[in-house]
């Protein structure tokens, strides 16, 4: 059974900065892409960045709106992904999904999702 | 960006209805398209993906169609637990993009 466990999130002033992980379990972790989705509250979806797998040579992608202030990585020797975040803004607030694309390379959906990790920017 | 318009925005149908809901991209994704369902609280999960094709263990009552730009995702026989918001998303360019949803709710 796939398992994606986010941990990381919390309440963090504007300009702060916050580290999300992403424990995965159930599947070849090395061969698959990870990727981070958020909901803003009452929102929609949106793709915040991704990671292809070693075989597409880590490439990444990053939505515009983070791109310069958050990190996507991964550490496949601990089945982990992690989006280290800086410089956070009010409009960073929403809830973080780990999610796994359907294979390694990029353009893909999102077969499985974690339950979340709340992130609350606030002064 | 390809921008992905869905309608309703929200939807009541009765219990045993058939519904449909629809999705309009900006431009052709050539069926890289899939469909999600979110439960009110909980983290979507994926119904659909290259526009027709069913993840496995998802009920046969789903299904999706389309091409080009319109597409749709259609619930036979509305159970109770279909309750949900649905979204679809296009994957056939960056950046890869979410349609608004559509709010499902029992008559």
């Amino acid at each position: 059974e796939v398992q994606l466990v986010e941990s990381g999130g919390g309440l963090v002033q504007p300009k702060g900065s916050l580290k999300l992980s992403c424990a995965a379990s159930g599947f070849d972790f090395n061969s698959y892409g990870m990727s981070w989705v958020r909901q803003a509250p009452g929102k929609g979806l949106d793709l915040v960045a991704d990671i292809s797998s070693k075989s597409y040579n880590y490439a990444t992608y990053y939505a515009d709106s983070v791109k310069d202030r958050f990190t996507i990585s991964r550490d496949d020797s601990q089945s982990m992904v992690y989006l280290q975040m800086d410089n956070l803004k009010t409009e960073d607030t929403a809830l973080y999904y780990c999610t796994v694309p359907n294979y390694g390379g990029p353009y893909n959906w999102f077969a499985y999702w974690g339950q979340g990790t709340l992130v609350t920017v606030s002064s | 960006d390809i921008r992905m318009t869905q309608s309703p925005a929200s939807l009541s149908a009765s219990l045993g209805e058939t519904v449909n809901i629809e999705c309009l991209a900006s431009e052709d994704i050539y069926s890289d398209l899939a469909w999600y369902q979110q439960k009110p609280g909980k983290s979507p999960q994926l119904l659909i993906y290259n526009a027709n094709s069913l993840q496995n263990g998802v009920p046969s009552r789903f299904s999706g169609s389309g091409s080009g730009t319109q597409y749709s995702l259609k619930i036979n026989s509305l159970q109770s637990e279909d309750v949900a918001t649905y979204f679809c998303q296009q994957y056939n360019n960056y950046p890869l993009t979410f349609g608004s949803g559509t709010k499902l709710e029992i008559k």
